[in-house]
């Protein structure tokens, strides 16, 4: 089955620093989304992005479908930032949709 | 808010017994996801229905069952429970089937329940 890789699974800033995260997928997709998983446990759609670009306040994202890959990036970041963000996808050979082991954001104050 | 409900909350309950997870779908919403998260296996799709139907199995195991019902509510059945049972499990809906010729719908979490096997 498809397998999706994110990438750095751990990140340490300062509130206000720019972040960069990746997402690699082995296989075209149909659907990928972004979600924020807060450290409540609530997970929170971020952006719905098989291909293209979007932007949301000072979240934006990056999917270029032909090099199977996906970029969120956060700008300005503050400590309700933190939180874990998961890349989910549907594609390849069957319907299962997979996600990514995470990247864990801890903004410190 | 999502608009995807779940009850109860939080779960306690012993080994061996049986427990069933509720979650109501966005209004509109025909597919209905279940997914467990664990500490070791991460975020894991179990199952999906689409209007009644189900649709797509994922690591579900046989001790797990899952229904849609006509009102479109879905329960998740847990039986023969164990130590490692214990988990987040979350529902989330869509408007249309996943696969269809346009792509995929986008999907919305509940809240999740909590599961504790003692």
């Amino acid at each position: 089955g498809i397998q999706v890789e994110q990438s750095p699974p751990d990140l340490i800033l300062q509130e206000g620093a720019n972040s960069t995260l990746r997402c690699n997928f082995s296989d075209s997709v149909n659907n990928l989304q972004w979600f924020h998983q807060n450290p409540w446990g609530q997970l929170i759609n971020l952006f719905y992005i098989p291909s293209g670009t979007k932007q949301n306040g000072r979240l934006s994202a990056t999917t270029v479908a032909t090099e199977r890959y996906s970029l969120l990036y956060i700008s300005s970041s503050q400590t309700t930032d933190s939180g874990v963000y998961f890349c989910a996808v549907i594609g390849g050979r069957d319907d299962k949709i997979i996600f990514g082991k995470g990247t864990r954001l801890h903004i410190l104050p | 808010d999502s608009g995807v409900t779940q009850t109860p909350k939080h779960l306690i309950t012993a080994t061996g017994q049986r427990v069933t997870l509720r979650c109501s779908p966005r209004s509109g919403d025909l597919s209905v996801y279940w997914y467990q998260q664990s500490l070791d296996q991460g975020l894991q799709f179990l199952i999906q229905y689409y209007n009644g139907e189900e649709r797509a199995k994922g690591n579900i195991l046989e001790r797990f069952s899952a229904q849609q019902f006509p009102d479109l509510h879905s329960e998740l059945n847990l039986s023969s429970l164990e130590l490692g049972d214990s988990a987040l499990y979350f529902c989330a809906s869509s408007v249309r089937l996943a696969g269809a010729a346009k792509g995929y719908n986008e999907q919305f979490f509940g809240p999740g329940t909590r599961l504790t096997v003692l």
